[in-house]
């Protein structure tokens, strides 16, 4: 049972548009902790896709979008390409009584249909 | 060019250990905190451990501690992860990957395959 709960799978047609949530609470994302969200291609290890929140590293085409609000998080695919078919999940920080620790989404199955 | 590159994988039986390795290069080592990540057969991420850049502090996931022990040998730019008392539900695959506010970059990962 992950900490954060994501789709199990969301689809979508080339060029449209589609949307992963991330659900936390007020122990983890609603503490104020930032969210990352990584790539995951098939038989590849996984890649990081947005960073702080909302931040594109280097090379991640700007058809990728993150944000949060409150207790939740959301990463965006607009323009959706048949390369974009992977795994994604959403990671952040939970508080414990020693100290706050990493946690990850369910992941969630990108399907370009 | 980051690269890191796991080793150490392989068959062991319950309660037996293994050592996972894991080499990195491209760049300083002694700058940045560690993790080990890893995925069982067909599941989700499942963060391990973590050790910090002088690896004076580590933190584990209840799932592993006290059998686990993450450790690192800045001189030879190299992270390990020393696994006891293994269980059939520590069967995975092991990434070692940079923390950098996120994991910034990962290795291509270890399988572990715990079973008689």
């Amino acid at each position: 049972q992950s900490v954060l709960t994501q789709p199990p799978s969301v689809s979508g047609a080339p060029g449209q548009r589609v949307t992963i949530s991330c659900t936390g609470s007020s122990s983890n994302i609603g503490a104020g902790y930032d969210v990352h969200w990584y790539q995951q291609l098939p038989g590849t290890a996984p890649k990081l896709l947005i960073d702080g929140n909302s931040n594109r590293p280097s090379g991640v085409p700007d058809r990728f979008s993150g944000s949060k609000s409150g207790t939740s998080a959301s990463l965006a695919i607009t323009g959706l390409q048949a390369e974009d078919e992977a795994d994604y999940y959403c990671q952040s920080y939970d508080s414990t009584l020693s100290g706050p620790f990493c946690v990850f989404g369910s992941g969630t199955k990108v399907t370009v249909l | 060019e980051v690269h890191l590159l796991e080793s150490g994988g392989g068959l062991v039986q319950p309660g037996g250990s293994l050592r996972l390795y894991c080499a990195a290069s491209g760049f300083t080592f002694n700058s940045y905190e560690m993790t080990w990540v890893r995925q069982a057969p067909g599941k989700g991420l499942d963060w391990v451990s973590y050790i910090s850049s002088g690896g004076d502090t580590t933190h584990y996931a209840d799932s592993v501690k006290g059998r686990f022990t993450i450790s690192r040998d800045n001189a030879k730019n190299s992270l390990y992860l020393q696994m006891n008392s293994l269980r059939a539900e520590d069967t995975a695959v092991y990434y070692c990957a940079r923390l950098d506010h996120a994991f910034d970059s990962w290795g291509q990962g270890t399988l572990v395959t715990v079973s008689s």
